[in-house]
């Protein structure tokens, strides 16, 4: 069955230093993997997700992501922190054929003035 | 707009009396699914629907049911809810075949069970 982990609870950065959250997944063969952000009280929202057609991939509000097969890590960068980006972030994969998502336990991301 | 919309968004109730939480998307997805959020836990399947009809098992689907009468509804029923059914419940919608598609989600509800 497909995993994923998502290092760090709780992340905290000062605004506008990088941003680094952190995923690995699961898999034999290369997955479907995403980045959803849930702002207070609302649902996840789609920040990015990769295809295989580019391991860099660009997502909204400045952020991307790089796929590393060898590390079989997807993780999530912001070169300048805003104080907009205070959220939880969520990692999910699916395989191919399979809608199914599987979701990372979540960072809560803290930005400080 | 394109959403998925859910209600109640918030509802405080016993154990014991039946509820059902209610979803509805509007971009004529076949797939749609129902989440648990719990903390330390990121979140869980409870029910999918493929299609009209067809509903199957997420990963914790004990203590719920499900139905797709129609494609645009995916009620979640709690028949005889448990305190440990306290949580955020999510519903999300998506086109099926093809599993690169991003999942809509709603705003969520959160369920109280005393």
């Amino acid at each position: 069955a497909q995993s994923v982990t998502q290092l760090g609870s709780h992340v905290s950065v000062s605004e506008g230093a990088l941003v680094l959250l952190r995923c690995n997944y699961s898999s034999s063969v290369p997955p479907y993997l995403f980045w959803y952000v849930q702002y207070p009280n609302q649902g996840l929202q789609l920040l990015l997700k990769y295809t295989s057609a580019a391991t860099l991939v660009k997502g909204i509000n400045g952020f991307e992501a790089e796929f590393k097969k060898s590390e079989t890590s997807f993780h999530l960068t912001k070169p300048s922190a805003h104080m907009s980006d205070a959220a939880e972030y969520f990692c999910a994969v699916s395989d191919f054929g399979n809608e199914k998502l599987t979701f990372g336990t979540g960072t809560r991301l803290t930005i400080i003035p | 707009e394109a959403q998925v919309t859910q209600n109640p968004r918030y509802l405080i109730t016993v154990t014991g009396k039946k509820l059902t939480v209610t979803c509805s998307q509007n971009m004529n997805h076949e797939y749609m699914s129902w989440y648990r959020q719990d903390p330390g836990l990121g979140l869980r399947q409870i029910y999918y629907s493929m299609n009209v009809e067809v509903t199957d098992k997420g990963d914790v689907p004990e203590g719920y049911k499900v139905s797709r009468k129609e494609k645009r509804n995916f009620p979640l029923i709690l028949e005889s809810p448990s305190p440990n059914q306290t949580s955020l419940y999510f519903c999300a919608s998506s086109y099926a075949g093809n599993s690169n598609q991003p999942q809509h989600f709603g705003d969520g509800t959160r369920l109280s069970i005393l």
